[in-house]
């Protein structure tokens, strides 16, 4: 089984309905993150969360929300989707602490805002 | 303004011969750098890192080489195998407080022809 799942793989949806993509770890990891990724362009970071109570903006936040639900269990939201976060979409997680640690991803969400 | 720069969108080698991804940033800042490995409909797996304090780190067929003064660091794959034709990504964080962050670079598709 994946250590880093995410439901669904495929969504396609129209503008104005609110979407929520899903999360779930079974590594133990206290960190998770979401990022997107757009064609010809790196991973960026949208949220990301230390632990159950503790959540953060990343760099591209903006009409997105997201929930975490339980150290497991990580959630993003589109309130009101539009066609610019047509996207692919992955979470991510990693141990805390101090030193850098390596990120595990999970197989991402393809998002088509029509 | 990027940050971690990948200026070879793609690259075909032959197999049995060497691959050599190269990766540059611009933030004095960063001290730990990651690549990661994406094959289509997957998300990116973590490949091998290397921290400031080494300038190289070897992982079987895989050698990361870092150049601090040059802000340069590359991967190099020996001797590539059509299994390693994927998306490579760059990324680099800051050890200490923002140690959760990659930046990531636009990626380099790899192509071995066998």
């Amino acid at each position: 089984d994946a250590d880093v799942t995410q439901t669904p793989r495929n969504r396609i949806t129209k503008t104005g309905k609110r979407i929520m993509l899903e999360c779930s770890q079974t590594k133990g990891h206290d960190r998770m993150y979401w990022y997107r990724q757009d064609p010809g362009l790196g991973l960026r970071l949208i949220y990301y969360s230390f632990d159950v109570k503790d959540i953060n903006k990343g760099e591209i936040s903006d009409g997105y929300s997201v929930s975490r639900q339980a150290q497991a269990k990580f959630s993003l939201s589109l309130e009101s989707a539009i066609p610019n976060q047509t996207a692919l979409y992955f979470c991510a997680t990693s141990v805390g602490g101090q030193g850098i640690y390596e990120q595990y991803f999970g197989p991402g969400t393809r998002l088509t805002v029509t | 303004d990027q940050q971690v720069k990948q200026n070879s969108p793609s690259l075909s080698v032959q197999e049995g011969r060497i691959s050599i991804l190269n990766c540059d940033y611009t933030n004095s800042m960063f001290d730990y750098f990651l690549w990661y490995k994406k094959y289509p409909a997957e998300g990116p797996t973590f490949l091998i890192s290397i921290s400031s304090i080494k300038d190289k780190n070897e992982d079987g067929r895989f050698t990361v080489f870092l150049n601090k003064s040059a802000k340069h660091l590359s991967l190099h794959i020996v001797p590539s195998q059509p299994g390693d034709s994927a998306v490579y990504f760059c990324a680099a964080s800051v050890s200490g407080g923002s140690n959760y962050k990659l930046t990531f670079g636009k990626g380099t598709l790899l192509t071995v022809n066998p």
